[in-house]
């Protein structure tokens, strides 16, 4: 149980394009997911906590508007990068807890990973 | 705290042997603590947890202590198998259930 799925699992693409990155929770309802940065041999960099039916929470020095959440269901949330540049290409992940009240943890996703050419 | 632009610290085990990976806290306010394995080009796998109202929790092959005293938290794998080979992150829940804080992680390397 508790399975999230990410797609795409890879990304390349030119210099100004938008990407949109799905992540699904397959066999449970999420209230709140989470996207992640992960640049090579480091830990995970918490981008924005996402609420289904309301406005992500970004963190310090993340572009919201560079950055689009979207969180319509209580099985899907996307990252869309906008006008992406070279400097925006990481591995990109996210993680989904299950409804419910109680400490538990989240569950990941295989991650995005994206090249910007 | 977030950790930034550190490079991971390697523990090298012989298969068989017993692996001990550490893990310091920085918020004591911190009440639950998720320890995970993410292999390459993977997103990080749920290992075990516990609450800061525990000292020690069992899983299969796997013992997670904490020791709130000192911030310190650590991971036990027993009989280490090369499919233990990964990087093991240790995180901490704080403010309310929505924010985890991931430590450095530690890369866990299995000599056969």
């Amino acid at each position: 149980g508790a399975v999230v799925s990410q797609h795409p699992s890879w990304v390349i693409c030119k210099s100004g394009t938008s990407v949109k990155i799905e992540c699904r929770s397959l066999d449970f309802q999420a209230t709140t997911m989470f996207w992640y940065r992960q640049f090579p041999k480091q830990s995970l960099m918490l981008m924005a906590t996402s609420n289904e039916g309301s406005k992500a929470t970004y963190e310090q020095g993340v572009e919201k508007d560079k950055f689009l959440i979207n969180h319509a269901s209580l099985t899907l949330s996307t990252l869309t990068v906008t006008s992406a540049h070279p400097e925006d290409s990481s591995f990109y992940i996210c993680s989904a807890r299950a409804y419910g009240t109680g400490l538990q943890p989240q569950h990941f996703g295989d991650g995005t990973r994206l090249s910007i050419l | 705290g977030e950790s930034v632009g550190l490079h991971l610290p390697t523990l090298s085990v012989q298969e068989g042997d017993n692996s001990i990976i550490n893990c310091a806290y920085s918020n004591s306010a911190s009440d639950y603590f998720i320890w995970y394995k993410q292999e390459s080009g993977k997103g990080p796998q749920f290992i075990i947890d516990i609450r800061s109202n525990m000292d020690k929790r069992q899983g299969q092959r796997v013992t997670v202590l904490l020791n709130k005293t000192v911030k310190h938290l650590s991971l036990q794998i027993a009989a280490t198998q090369p499919g233990d080979s990964a990087v093991y992150f240790c995180a901490e829940n704080s403010g309310g259930y929505q924010k985890v804080t991931f430590g450095i992680g530690t890369k866990l390397q299995v000599i056969p």
